[in-house]
């Protein structure tokens, strides 16, 4: 059973283009989180979505940064108009079930640079 | 979601036991305490939860304290491996299972 996928592995970008970042869950997985983490530093929750659905969206920066997942394919996160302060690691997570209960399986994340 | 405590570094000695403490005392009686780790450039990876009594998996073991307020994660011989950022994060059974991680704690190993 193959893990979490995120791909690409690196981004680089120029300010100003779109960042298209792709995670797929692990096979039977419906539920998905997208974190963010920047350089030395901890974690930082995102969004976190259920098939065609957004569920809970608190971290999500309210302009340029949009989510989707899908009936069909990965999960996307789209980061329109990059800047330097996007610069970050990436993380992608899925699991069974919706409950607190359940495990995370983390994707091995997108490094996105912009210059 | 409440808040929890942990020393920002410690330090092992490769082969012997390692307790990481993480200080909860807001905890409410539907939290779940649950370990992460973070492993040098990858994602995190789970590592044990419990929510009353101790829990012991092939990876570590999970001391809960009488009262819940603190908890200590065992990993009993520490590998040059298990150096990584450890997260101590509680979770409400009726919460959304989108988890809030802290700063952490650095976990060195010395050879």
């Amino acid at each position: 059973n193959a893990g979490v996928m995120q791909n690409p592995r690196h981004l680089v970008r120029r300010r100003g283009q779109e960042a298209r970042l792709r995670c797929s869950p692990m096979k039977g997985h419906s539920h998905v989180y997208w974190y963010r983490q920047l350089p030395e530093e901890g974690l930082k929750f995102m969004v976190y979505l259920q098939k065609e659905n957004i569920i809970d969206e608190s971290g999500m920066p309210k302009e340029r940064f949009s989510a989707e997942f899908p009936k069909e394919g990965p999960s996307i996160l789209r980061i329109q108009q990059v800047v330097r302060g996007d610069s970050a690691a990436y993380f992608c997570a899925s699991s069974r079930t919706g409950r607190s209960t359940d495990t995370q399986y983390f994707g091995p994340g997108t490094r996105l640079t912009v210059l | 979601d409440a808040k929890t405590t942990q020393p920002n570094s410690m330090e092992s000695n490769e082969e012997e036991p390692v307790h990481l403490p993480c200080n909860h005392s807001t905890i409410s009686g539907t939290d779940y305490i649950h370990w992460y780790r973070q492993l040098p450039s990858q994602g995190p990876e789970y590592v044990i939860h419990g929510l009353t009594s101790n829990v012991n998996n092939r990876m570590a073991s999970l001391a809960i304290a009488e009262d819940r307020k603190s908890s200590t994660l065992i990993l009993h011989r520490a590998t040059l491996r298990d150096a990584a950022v450890y997260y101590c994060i509680l979770r409400d059974d009726w919460d959304n299972n989108d988890m809030r991680f802290g700063a952490g704690t650095r976990l060195t190993v010395k050879p």
